[in-house]
């Protein structure tokens, strides 16, 4: 199975500051297809998770554009340009490539310092 | 809109059996695969199934195989979840998800296995 390892598990950031969170799979996320099925979520206080970013870049329709994906093989980071306050929660990776089973990260718990 | 409620959670007793329900609409259903996730008070996200637009595959997280099923009713736009001989660590909100790629998620159903 594939491992998938972020940090930090805790990542406390002033409002207005960035943000970035590493992702890193234990093989390389790189499908037959040439696709790269590595995704983003975030869950906040109460709520269901929520998908942000698919294929390691592409933001879902209505995520701010602070937020951005970026990376390849194996190393992926989830980036949050200015961070704002309903930006608090736990985010996600998850791969998508090699399955079964579909493998999430331990989430990053994201608040304000 | 994507709407996915789910239903059918509850309190059940070690060894015990329930079945969950995901109602979809606002799409396609027939068209997409879709997923059960899981997640335990306090814990990340766990997959535990998936199944393929005409229930042809179905794919199950090992610590679930053998006790959950997985199928759908695609002239009524339902997603199920059978599961049985149930465990504590079974205990936890159950997501529907659309999709491999798990794009839209309802708002879960709690199932608590204790006696």
């Amino acid at each position: 199975d594939v491992v998938v390892t972020q940090s930090p598990l805790s990542l406390p950031v002033n409002l207005g500051q960035p943000a970035s969170i590493s992702c890193r799979s234990s093989q390389s996320l790189v499908h037959s297809n040439g696709n790269t099925y590595l995704n983003w979520f975030q869950q906040r206080p109460g709520q269901s998770p929520r998908r942000l970013i698919y294929r390691v870049s592409n933001r879902d329709s209505g995520v701010p554009d602070r937020f951005s994906g970026s990376g390849s093989g194996t190393d992926f980071t989830l980036k949050i340009s200015r961070v704002e306050a309903e930006d608090v929660g736990v985010y996600y990776c998850m791969q998508a490539t090699h399955w079964p089973p579909w493998t999430f990260g331990q989430g990053t718990k994201v608040e304000i310092k | 809109e994507v709407y996915l409620v789910e239903s059918g959670g509850g309190l059940v007793q070690p060894g015990g059996s329930l079945r969950l329900s995901c109602a979809a609409s606002g799409f396609t259903f027939s068209s997409f695969w879709m997923s059960w996730v899981r997640q335990a008070p306090g814990k990340g996200l766990e997959w535990v199934a998936n199944i393929k637009q005409d229930g042809s595959e179905k794919y199950y997280v090992d610590s679930v195989k053998g006790r959950f099923t997985i199928s759908r009713d695609n002239a009524k736009n339902l997603l199920y979840l059978e599961m049985n001989s149930l465990r504590a660590e079974d205990s936890a909100l159950y997501y529907c998800a659309r999709g491999k790629e798990v794009d839209s998620w309802g708002r879960g159903t709690l199932v608590t296995v204790s006696s």
